[in-house]
């Protein structure tokens, strides 16, 4: 079992609706996570991080953690054509300190 | 502020080179890490260094070395480089603090022919 495991996708959405991304991991003992956007040739750019069981908002963006069941997801509402990306999911496990564990990522297409 | 910089964005080295990857940056963080991309592979962590003076090896860190005598900089060697080495690298940094958010620098294409 991969530590940190993204369906690679592509994920495709029409434009305006809703796409959902979703992430599990093996460390149930893991404490925080990221998720991070990377553009094709670009650099991977941090857009939510999350702590807590639960929801948070920010803008488009919504991450959900469940850490019984062991998954983070990412809603991004009312997606958008520049949505599209690569979306890496980062754990940080126990024991590593700063350390992270990534995802290999889910492409995301946006269409018109 | 600049961030996390990186030089040079793209080099093409030959079997048997050696270069130094540079990585700097300007937000004051203590933690700094290497990551190389293969496509496909996620990213895969190379070295991290904790302060100056203080480097650790990460999950490949065979082929490469480090050295941190800043808190600014954090170069990464490559000796004798070998064609499994053609890879774009990643340096990021973070704060100390609970959570290590870690910022990417814009990376460095790397190909040995």
């Amino acid at each position: 079992q991969k530590e940190v495991e993204q369906n690679s996708g592509p994920l495709s959405v029409p434009e305006g609706a809703i796409a959902s991304l979703n992430c599990t991991y093996s460390d149930r003992g893991s404490q925080s996570f990221f998720w991070y956007r990377q553009y094709s040739g670009k650099s991977p750019e941090l857009i939510m991080s999350i702590y807590s069981n639960g929801d948070k908002e920010d803008g488009r963006f919504t991450a959900q953690l469940n850490k019984a069941s062991q998954y983070v997801s990412l809603l991004i509402r009312d997606s958008q054509p520049s949505d599209s990306a690569t979306y890496l999911c980062a754990v940080r496990r126990t024991g590593t300190a700063s350390k992270l564990t990534f995802g290999t990522g889910t492409r995301l297409q946006v269409t018109l | 502020n600049a961030g996390v910089t990186q030089t040079p964005k793209f080099r093409i080295l030959k079997i048997g080179q050696s270069m130094t990857l540079q990585c700097t940056q300007d937000m004051n963080h203590n933690y700094m890490y290497w990551y190389r991309q293969d496509p496909g592979m996620g990213l895969k962590l190379i070295y991290y260094s904790v302060g100056a003076g203080i480097t650790d090896k990460g999950e490949v860190p065979n082929g490469y070395n480090v050295s941190r005598s800043t808190t600014e900089d954090f170069p990464l060697r490559l000796e004798l480089a070998a064609p499994s080495q053609t890879s774009v690298y990643f340096c990021a940094s973070s704060p100390a603090g609970l959570n290590y958010e870690q910022y990417f620098g814009p990376g460095t294409r790397l190909t040995v022919t």
